[in-house]
């Protein structure tokens, strides 16, 4: 157990929709990061927070964004959901802000039909 | 542009037999370098680390990495390897900027390391 907690596990939705993913990091973790996981763009590194602000800027596109809540857990939202976006999204969290040793969740299974 | 190049994306070996998943990068500045795992239906998990000092680094487990600056590789072994092996395996990588600011984590694509009995 890494610690490092995300809901859904899992979630099917339609083209169109919005969904939220949750992460809550490990305690006592100020930084908390985001990757995209699909068999054909592997690892994709998303977007990063730390303590509140955000840090880094991955391959995010403008349909989805995040944001950390002064408890330091975060909300990843994607929205017009098209089929390309079915992928396991996961949150990493780390003490510092450039590390790495990152912690992951388990991951949000998301599928777009 | 900074790259991690993970060159097997699948790599099927026997039970007890050796086993080499190979890293390079490239960079033309300092780098740490990183191995993490991913079991099956799992998240990410760090399995060593090179940051500075002796080049060879070990995990708990049995694996080894060594860090070759002139070939600017991370490859990751393991003399024996049991089924419970069985796993996604992805190299990592930071650049140390000049000036000593550090870059983000890059991933590779993975290496899926298949043990059969």
């Amino acid at each position: 157990d890494s610690g490092v907690t995300q809901t859904p596990k899992h979630l099917i939705t339609a083209t169109g929709q919005r969904v939220t993913l949750r992460c809550s990091p490990r305690s006592g973790d100020l930084s908390v990061y985001w990757y995209q996981q699909s068999l054909d763009q592997g690892l994709q590194f998303l977007i990063q927070y730390y303590n509140g602000e955000e840090r880094a800027k991955g391959n995010i596109l403008e349909r989805f964004s995040a944001q950390q809540f002064p408890d330091l857990h975060s909300e990843l939202n994607l929205s017009s959901l098209e089929l390309g976006d079915s992928a396991l999204y996961f949150c990493a969290s780390s003490v510092g802000a450039i590390t790495g040793e990152l912690f992951f969740g388990e991951g949000s299974r998301l599928t777009v039909l | 542009a900074q790259s991690v190049t993970q060159l097997d994306s699948q790599v099927p070996v026997f039970e007890e037999a050796p086993v080499e998943l190979r890293c390079n990068y490239s960079s033309s500045v300092s780098v740490y370098l990183f191995w993490y795992v991913q079991y099956p239906n799992q998240g990410l998990q760090l399995l060593l680390k090179y940051l500075s000092g002796s080049t060879l680094v070990e995990s708990i487990n049995g694996f080894e990495a060594e860090f070759n600056k002139s070939q600017t590789s991370f490859h990751l072994r393991k003399p024996s390897v049991h089924i419970s092996d069985t796993a996604e395996y992805f190299c990592a990588v930071i650049l140390l900027n000049y000036g000593g600011s550090q870059g983000n984590l890059i991933f590779g694509k993975g290496t899926k390391l298949s043990v059969k009995p």
